[in-house]
């Protein structure tokens, strides 16, 4: 049972044109999302998150939009550039207990000089 | 600080064999985390340990996986009898509890290849 969902194994875009990936969850009690970025032969790191007593949440380049009521969101990247290209997960974790985060299958972004 | 280091990076063997993977997590962090990733799931949590004891590791997919942390700096993860389904690139990470929220790092993997 996939708790969270990324439908896009991949997305091309241009370079200086905006990237949107998004998630889907499915579990209710998540309260915290997250998003992490991979590069190829290297481990995740954390990009950006989002409470969901907001439902935006800006750093640079990267934006986080939360829609609770349907249960999705989404990174925005404007603009995109080359080395923007990896892999993206989208993570959630709920409140209480040791918050584990469950993650998504990721998405393959390649932003195309 | 180096960061999460793996060991080894890469790991080729045969069915049956037993399997090792190595982690040293972050000096201060007293969470560690196993993770498996595959095309089909994604990043999969295997187990979390706190402060050396393992809280969850519901993840952990039969009997043949185990973990171990004997102490705040080193964490194990065995398979034994390996099979080709255990294919995957296995990652630990790490974090320290507290506070709203505990960002999670991660190694840079051990890429497992069961022939």
């Amino acid at each position: 049972d996939q708790q969270v969902k990324q439908n896009s194994p991949s997305l091309s875009v241009q370079e200086g044109r905006i990237s949107i990936l998004n998630c889907d969850y499915t579990n209710s009690m998540f309260d915290y999302f997250l998003w992490y970025k991979k590069y190829p032969a290297e481990g995740p790191t954390f990009l950006i998150s989002i409470s969901s007593i907001k439902d935006k949440n800006e750093d640079g380049r990267f934006t986080v939009f939360l829609n609770k009521s349907a249960k999705h969101l989404s990174l925005h990247i404007v603009p995109s550039q080359p080395g923007d290209s990896a892999v993206y997960f989208c993570a959630a974790s709920a409140s209480g207990g040791y918050q584990k985060v469950t993650f998504g299958t990721g998405t393959k972004l390649q932003v195309i000089p | 600080d180096a960061g999460v280091i793996q060991s080894p990076r890469h790991e080729v063997t045969e069915m049956g064999q037993e399997v090792t993977l190595r982690c040293k997590p972050i000096s201060g962090h007293n969470s560690l985390f196993w993770y498996r990733q595959t095309m089909m799931r994604g990043l999969e949590l295997l187990i979390y340990f706190n402060n050396n004891v393992p809280i969850d590791d519901s993840g952990m997919p039969e009997d043949r996986f185990s973990a171990k942390m004997p102490n705040a700096s080193f964490s194990t993860l065995k398979i034994q009898p390996s099979e080709p389904r255990d294919s995957a690139v296995y990652f630990c990470a790490s974090s320290f509890s507290g506070g709203k929220f505990n960002e999670q790092f991660f190694g840079p993997g051990t890429r497992l290849t069961v022939l």
